[in-house]
């Protein structure tokens, strides 16, 4: 089985700043990692995977996240934080190509003036 | 543009109710999902289908049961609602054998009094 753990349900940082959300999983297999973002009232829509090949993963809107195998790790990260980014992000794995994912609790990422 | 539609955004039903959620997908993928998203709990499996007439336990199946009568469409169905099944419900699919995301609705939000 697998799971999913972000660390720290709120992030706050100032437009401009360097946006790190963290996410540790578990899996007993090579798993696939994703990042969704949520905003205010939509759906989930991704920001980016990792399947297999190169570790660091570039994404929509700026966004990119290495997968760290010895770490267990999938962190995103943006260098320069926008209003727009304000959302809820959440990391998900999956031991498939296919199939259910399992997701980490969210994290709600404010952005201050 | 690809499309996963949930008939209903929002909700509000009476304790006891049987409630009908209602999925429709038009990218012709196999596997479809029914999650449950809390504050704090971030997205927990209800129930997915593989294929037609085919449906499998997620990791919280209780009150709910899903029909799947054509590969397009996914219904959730609550038997008797009750004031612990208000939240909000996302509706997602996915290709058999693809890259593992998923492509999620706009979210259904039920309110039961």
């Amino acid at each position: 089985a697998q799971s999913v753990t972000q660390l720290g349900s709120h992030v706050s940082v100032s437009e401009g700043a360097l946006v790190l959300l963290r996410c540790n999983y578990s899996s007993s297999v090579p798993p696939y990692l994703f990042w969704y973002v949520q905003y205010p009232n939509q759906g989930l829509q991704l920001l980016l995977k990792y399947t297999t090949g190169a570790t660091l993963v570039k994404g929509i809107n700026g966004f990119e996240a290495e997968f760290k195998k010895s770490e267990t790790s999938f962190h995103l990260t943006k260098p320069s934080a926008h209003m727009s980014d304000a959302a809820e992000y959440f990391c998900a794995v999956s031991i498939t190509s296919y199939g259910k994912l399992t997701f980490g609790q969210g994290t709600i990422l404010t952005v201050h003036p | 543009d690809v499309k996963v539609t949930q008939s209903s955004r929002y909700l509000v039903k009476r304790t006891g109710e049987k409630v009908f959620l209602e999925c429709v997908q038009d990218m012709d993928h196999e596997n479809m999902f029914w999650y449950r998203q809390d504050p704090g709990l971030g997205l927990r499996l209800i129930y997915f289908s593989y294929d037609v007439k085919m449906k499998e336990k997620g990791d919280i199946p209780e009150g709910y049961s899903v029909s799947r009568e054509k590969k397009e469409r996914f219904s959730l169905i609550l038997e008797s609602a009750s004031t612990n099944q208000t939240s909000m419900y996302l509706c997602a699919s996915n290709q058999g054998a693809g890259t593992g995301e998923l492509f999620f609705g706009e979210g259904s939000r039920l309110t039961v009094l």
